[in-house]
């Protein structure tokens, strides 16, 4: 049972680039969630999907897009990525009618 | 305003002290509070979970919940140098909805 799972730990980008980062639960979670956590700023959240097939924005979804594949992943993109996506990206999914959520070990993106 | 204030700290405790962390809200319709937990560079893992106001104990940690104040703390009694990390407060209105987290406060124990 590994949890939540991220790919890739570390990646660095050039400004204007694009790239996928994956997430992946196998504890049969119906809700997932994209965070970014900057210095001072806390976890703020992208997107989250309550269910298979829904996708909704949260606080700060400008930039990024976002593809529930089936239950058990959810996708965040970046079209063309700016400095100021330079962030750890964390996953998070929980399980139906709870708050606890399960988070992933996170993504640390550099944007040059 | 932020929907959720956290002192950021850095706070330093000797260990055995009573550490004490807490967070204000401005939402009233808040009903779900929770406490998280971040060592350096990894996720927050779920500390606490506590539901409207009161309060929950569970080992050396104790959650509280004034909705009447909009106020939440989380105390850590007996610290140990493991305790020394990162503490997030969080909330949200409903289940399976969107959750408010605060900056969080940096915590260290020192042996």
């Amino acid at each position: 049972n590994a949890g939540v799972t991220q790919t890739p730990k570390f990646q660095v980008l050039k400004t204007g680039q694009s790239m996928t980062l994956q997430c992946a639960q196998d504890m049969n979670h119906n809700s997932m969630y994209w965070y970014r956590q900057d210095p001072g700023m806390g976890l703020r959240l992208i997107y989250y999907s309550a269910s298979e097939g829904t996708t909704d924005k949260g606080e700060v979804p400008n930039g990024y897009n976002v593809s529930r594949l089936n239950k058990r992943e959810f996708s965040l993109r970046l079209e063309s990525a700016a400095p100021s996506q330079t962030s750890v990206y964390f996953c998070a999914s929980s399980p139906p009618a709870t708050n606890e959520q399960f988070f992933g070990p996170g993504t640390r993106l550099t944007v040059l | 305003q932020k929907e959720v204030e956290q002192d950021p700290g850095p706070l330093s405790v000797p260990e055995g002290a009573i550490v004490s962390l807490n967070c204000t809200y401005s939402n009233s319709a808040f009903q779900y509070f929770m406490w998280y937990r971040q060592y350096s560079r990894k996720g927050p893992e779920l500390l606490m979970y506590t539901y409207s106001s009161g309060n929950k104990e569970d080992g050396r940690f104790t959650a509280q919940v004034d909705k009447s104040s909009k106020y939440i703390s989380l105390f850590i009694r007996d610290s140990q140098p493991s305790d020394s990390a990162t503490y997030l407060c969080a909330m949200s209105v409903n289940t399976g909805n969107q959750f408010y987290f605060g900056t969080g406060t940096s915590l260290t124990v020192i042996p």
